[in-house]
């Protein structure tokens, strides 16, 4: 089946710790994104890539890190340096400019 | 960066009604899509639609580009339609702006 996947989908994280976030994609697609949602909102860029080994800060990229090593595959790791990171984060690829494609999500807590 | 605004915020229905969800946006757009976010938090999509009319099954959408908006109906409503309703759009810089989303219930 190709599609989307995200993991783990729950993930609590210590004050403190970084933490990553796995996101794979089998749609052959040259662009990946992240996005955050908070309760009751809608969501917000935090990093995109629209080519391997190449990517750009979205709308709050702040206390985030990502790469792009693979084509399938754009991990993102929330750093210490987050202030308040609990929320739920979503990954999408689409081929660039085109329509976007959701991963389920995971749902972070910090403890 | 571009704006985006969706009306109502909330919207009740009864199992049957038709209904239709606005969306505004400041500034022209490459790319205009509608999703459903069901109560797991998946978004599926709905329509990629940056202009003109598409149709399927129960819902349609219509974007008229020129005057910035977009509209989805839903007719004949069901208690699965519940959720909440997003618009995103795309300018010219490859990435999607969100709205703030319209929930709907439908009630039995």
């Amino acid at each position: 089946d190709g599609g989307i996947t995200q993991s783990p989908k729950y993930l609590f994280r210590k004050e403190g710790q970084n933490v990553t976030l796995s996101c794979e994609q089998n749609l052959n697609h040259d662009a990946m994104y992240w996005y955050r949602q908070d309760p009751g909102q809608g969501l917000r860029l935090i990093y995109y890539s629209q080519i391997v080994n190449d990517f750009q800060k979205g709308d709050i990229a702040e206390g985030y890190s990502v790469s792009r090593e693979k084509k399938e595959s754009f991990p993102l790791t929330v750093t210490s340096a987050q202030k308040n990171p609990t929320a739920f984060y979503l990954c999408a690829s689409s081929i660039p400019s085109y329509e976007q494609f959701f991963g389920p999500g995971t749902r972070l807590t910090v403890l | 960066g571009i704006q985006v605004e969706q009306s109502p915020p909330d919207l009740i229905l009864q199992e049957g009604a038709n209904s239709t969800l606005r969306c505004n946006f400041s500034d022209s757009v490459n790319n205009l899509q509608w999703f459903h976010q069901n109560p797991w938090g998946q978004l599926i999509n709905l329509f990629y639609i940056p202009s003109g009319t598409k149709q399927n099954g129960r819902l349609s959408a219509t974007t008229v580009a020129t005057e910035r908006y977009s509209l989805l109906y839903i007719s004949s409503s069901q208690t699965t339609d519940s959720g909440v309703y997003f618009c995103a759009v795309e300018a010219n810089d490859y990435k999607l702006s969100f709205g703030a989303g319209t929930t709907v219930t439908v009630r039995a």
